[in-house]
């Protein structure tokens, strides 16, 4: 089945450093979508883009839409110990299908 | 005034067994969703219903049944239950009339199978 691969797996950093993470595929994806998961939780959706190109933030947490449309990063500004979850890329094939493809996710740890 | 509920949170049983979750939406959305969350955090689409239609169904066995008697609610029943089906379930939804395709998760439920 369609794919998409997440970079990097796992971080670990320091309070006020930057992060930045990213999901690519080899399909063209209608939208795009970044998720939060914290433990014990449903996944919260941080961020959803709709067009190519489309830069989108939402305070400290930055995500664009890659021109290509086969990938999408996401950028978190001068991190803090309430960012450590799971960070996942979510993406769709064709636009209002439903079907959510879910990349394999990003830990981030933070250290104060 | 929680927005997408599920019931119970955690659920443990023996092998064999036949089990169901509950989920609610409360926030008038038209299409809801079951997922599959593996023990590697790997998220997975299984079903999903839009008005109380079947309208995605991603080779699941056929011992879980979904079930949506109205548009607010989708549950999951499992017959047999294996071992394998050990993982963390989430409901979603989503309003497919507003053209949007973001889902809103519940909180889970920790299907334990021994």
């Amino acid at each position: 089945g369609q794919q998409l691969n997440q970079s990097p797996q796992s971080m670990f950093i320091q309070e006020g450093e930057d992060v930045s993470m990213n999901c690519t595929s080899s399909s063209i994806f209608n939208t795009w979508l970044w998720y939060k998961q914290d433990p014990g939780e449903g996944p919260v959706l941080l961020i959803a883009l709709y067009k190519a190109g489309e830069l989108t933030s939402n305070g400290r947490l930055t995500a664009q839409f890659g021109i290509t449309r086969k990938d999408s990063f996401l950028n978190i500004s001068a991190s803090i110990p309430s960012d450590v979850g799971i960070y996942f890329c979510a993406g769709q094939l064709k636009s209002n299908t439903g079907k959510l493809i879910f990349g394999q996710g990003t830990t981030l740890q933070v250290k104060p | 005034d929680t927005a997408v509920s599920q019931t119970p949170k955690y659920l443990v049983t023996q092998m064999g067994n036949d089990k169901s979750i509950k989920c609610e939406q409360n926030l008038g959305h038209d299409t809801m969703y079951w997922y599959k969350q593996d023990s590697k955090k790997f998220l997975k689409i299984m079903f999903s219903y839009n008005n109380k239609e079947l309208i995605i169904n991603e080779t699941v066995p056929n011992r879980f049944s979904p079930k949506s008697p109205d548009k607010a609610h989708l549950n999951l029943h499992i017959n047999s239950l294996e071992l394998g089906d050990s993982a963390v379930y989430f409901c979603a939804s989503s309003s497919r009339l507003a053209g949007g395709d973001e889902q809103f998760f519940g909180p889970g439920t920790r299907l334990t199978v021994l």
